[in-house]
């Protein structure tokens, strides 16, 4: 297992509802990428915080926001949650100038109803 | 969307057989990335090929990278029923940090005791 932490484990709410999802890294890493994986798809990367900023973000409108802390660890909100929304939700930490090797999470879980 | 694509999508093997699985993507890359996930768990770094590398192995996994033809292909060799899980391929598109990975749709295998 990877030293990274994520919660919840899993997370039920209800359409347009806001939801905050929490990330720990592992240690000696500064950087955290988020990614969505719908049922029997791939992750879709969400955005990455570097140095607490924003330093890349995917295909997710602005209504998934996100925060970086100086200890590394970070935060997923969702506002107005659809019920595409509904997916694993996947942490990632990794090490600004190595490979991009990413160490994942075990994911929260969100259902939205 | 996702870069890379996964062949086959599914893959039911016995004990004892290798798997091969090939990944193919679409934009020239820095490196590519073997991950493996269990049962709607987090992701798993298996290996790692550069983009002037050809050929890696690690234990039982050999990874080939062909960058005139955009694909790679894993194989794991005398599989075990505990090598049963998803394989996603995923493309680091630059150097350094401040960058997404982008994965495939991932291939499910199943290896029978």
């Amino acid at each position: 297992e990877t030293g990274v932490t994520q919660s919840p484990t899993h997370l039920i709410k209800t359409r347009g509802q806001q939801v905050t999802l929490r990330c720990s890294s592992q240690s000696g890493h500064n950087t955290v990428s988020w990614y969505q994986q719908a049922l029997g798809q791939g992750p879709q990367f969400i955005f990455q915080y570097y140095r607490e900023e924003e330093n890349g973000r995917g295909n997710f409108p602005p209504r998934f926001s996100g925060l970086q802390f100086p200890n590394y660890s970070s935060e997923l909100n969702v506002n107005a949650l659809e019920l595409d929304d509904s997916a694993l939700y996947l942490c990632a930490s990794s090490r600004a100038g190595t490979n991009n090797e990413q160490y994942f999470g075990p994911g929260t879980r969100l259902t939205v109803t | 969307s996702q870069q890379g694509e996964e062949d086959p999508q599914a893959l039911s093997i016995q004990e004892g057989e290798n798997a091969t699985m090939n990944c193919s993507y679409k934009t020239s890359i820095n490196n590519l990335q073997w991950y493996r996930q269990n049962s709607g768990r987090g992701l798993v770094h298996l290996i790692l090929i550069r983009s002037n590398e050809r050929e890696k192995h690690s234990g039982r996994l050999r990874v080939t990278l062909d960058t005139s033809k955009k694909s790679s292909s894993l194989l794991i060799t005398a599989s075990r029923a505990a090598d049963t899980a998803s394989y996603f391929c995923a493309t680091d598109p630059s150097l350094g940090a401040g960058n997404m990975l982008t994965f495939g749709g991932g291939t499910r295998l199943m290896v029978k005791p």
